[in-house]
């Protein structure tokens, strides 16, 4: 069945270090991806998504590209700040007889220190 | 400004018992999603719903039930809660246009303990 794989942490940084969080995924056909991130005491919110091979999706100075070559959605910045703490959820929406459900990862916690 | 509001947002309760946990939007979302979020399991989907009287089952879905009488609500009972049930529980809905636009919006959540 379909699935997402990314590393779970907790990733510790200093402000301004550069950011990556692997995603990878198994779906048949061509999902969409996404990138969520939940703040503390709080719901997930849409951090950004790509929807097609080579699209890359970008908010907040966060960046993901779309690569159906390594089945990847891998999140990176360049330079984080302590109001990036958070948990990021990499997740897939496949399918046109199931675009509606989403498929997440386990979530990587990320805290950056002064 | 619309949004999607979870209540209560904390709840202890004992074995037997049963919860519902309500979810209200304000988006006019025709899909409605409820997830429990665990440590160690990330997100996993309880039931969800693509309109008024439809309502599925997801992965978890035992002990678990909802109804869709209208489209702004989709409560989720617990028949007889078991600690096992003890979670963050989180209500999301989408637009069903097309593809393109399955961006899901989550409520803050509900914590219930089960004694």
């Amino acid at each position: 069945g379909d699935s997402v794989t990314q590393m779970e942490g907790p990733v510790t940084l200093s402000e301004e270090a550069f950011l990556t969080i692997n995603c990878t995924y198994t779906a048949t056909g061509y999902p969409s991806l996404f990138w969520y991130v939940q703040y503390p005491g709080e719901g997930l919110q849409l951090l950004l998504k790509a929807t097609k091979a080579d699209d890359k999706g970008s908010n907040k100075g966060f960046e993901a590209t779309y690569r159906k070559e390594t089945t990847s959605f891998h999140l990176e910045k360049g330079s984080v700040q302590v109001s990036d703490s958070a948990v990021y959820f990499c997740a897939l929406s496949r399918g046109l007889t199931s675009y509606d459900k989403v498929i997440f990862g386990p979530g990587t916690s990320l805290s950056v220190i002064p | 400004d619309a949004e999607i509001t979870q209540s209560p947002r904390h709840k202890i309760t004992e074995t037997g018992r049963q919860v519902t946990l309500a979810c209200h939007q304000t988006w006019n979302h025709n899909n409605m999603f409820w997830y429990r979020q665990d440590l160690g399991h990330g997100l996993r989907l309880i039931h969800y719903s693509y309109g008024v009287q439809d309502t599925n089952k997801g992965e978890v879905s035992d002990g678990y039930s909802v109804s869709r009488s209208n489209t702004e609500d989709l409560p989720l009972t617990l028949e007889s809660a078991a600690s096992s049930q003890t979670s963050v529980y989180f209500c999301a809905s989408s637009e069903r246009i097309a593809r393109d636009t399955d961006t899901q919006y989550f409520g803050p959540g509900t914590r219930l303990t089960v004694l």
